[in-house]
């Protein structure tokens, strides 16, 4: 059972270069999330997306554009990278559990914008 | 104030301490209580959740919940150095299914 699986594993974009993150998971879950984890600043909702055709803005959305192209793919793009892009981005899907809510992460993507 | 407080501090003990990690949150509608665990270089992955007040034991860990005071604990007995990762709170609950983390502390377990 593979879970979610982020890729590409690791990234170095020059400055104003384009690239999409891709992410997929195989549990049926509805909610997928995309973070980014800087230090001292913890996880960082960047965008989300509640349902398959549904997306919506998290805590820190400038710059990013998000895709979900089915129940299993939920896409990050940067249009034009800048080097305060640079971080680690999670991916994460999740399932409700009584009233609460589980998430399940992938192993991430490091991003360097040079 | 944030919805979820956990000083990010680095904690370094020595293997068999006992190590202590809390968290405060504002939120009353958080339900769900839940604790990540996150290696280095990977992604972080649950480690224990409980829904109500009071203490839940898995092995050397003890994750404890007082909602009167919106605060939670971490406890681990004897430690190893491979508990050595970041310990991330994280709470859910009040009608939508988003999560609200903390921001983590770094824990290393030395030999």
């Amino acid at each position: 059972n593979a879970g979610v699986t982020q890729t590409p594993k690791f990234q170095v974009l020059k400055t104003g270069q384009s690239m999409t993150l891709q992410c997929a998971q195989d549990m049926n879950h509805n909610s997928m999330y995309w973070y980014r984890q800087d230090p001292g600043m913890g996880l960082r909702l960047i965008y989300y997306s509640a349902s398959e055709g549904t997306t919506d803005k998290g805590e820190v959305p400038n710059g990013y554009n998000v895709s979900r192209l089915n129940k299993r793919e939920f896409s990050l793009r940067l249009e034009s990278a800048a080097p305060s892009q640079t971080s680690v981005y999670f991916c994460a899907s999740t399932r409700i559990v009584g009233q609460g809510t589980e998430a399940f992460f992938g192993q991430g993507t490091r991003l360097t914008v040079v | 104030q944030k919805e979820v407080e956990q000083d990010p501090g680095p904690l370094s003990v020595p293997e068999g301490a006992i190590v202590s990690l809390n968290c405060t949150y504002s939120n009353s509608a958080f339900q769900y209580f839940m604790w990540y665990r996150q290696y280095s270089r990977k992604g972080p992955e649950l480690l224990m959740y409980t829904y109500s007040s009071g203490n839940k034991e898995d092995g050397r860990f003890t994750a404890q919940v007082d909602k009167s005071s919106k605060y939670i604990s971490l406890f681990i007995r004897d430690s190893q150095p491979s508990d050595s990762a970041t310990y991330l709170c994280a709470m859910s609950g009040g009608g939508n299914n988003r999560l609200a983390f903390g921001k983590g502390n770094q824990v290393v377990v030395i030999p």
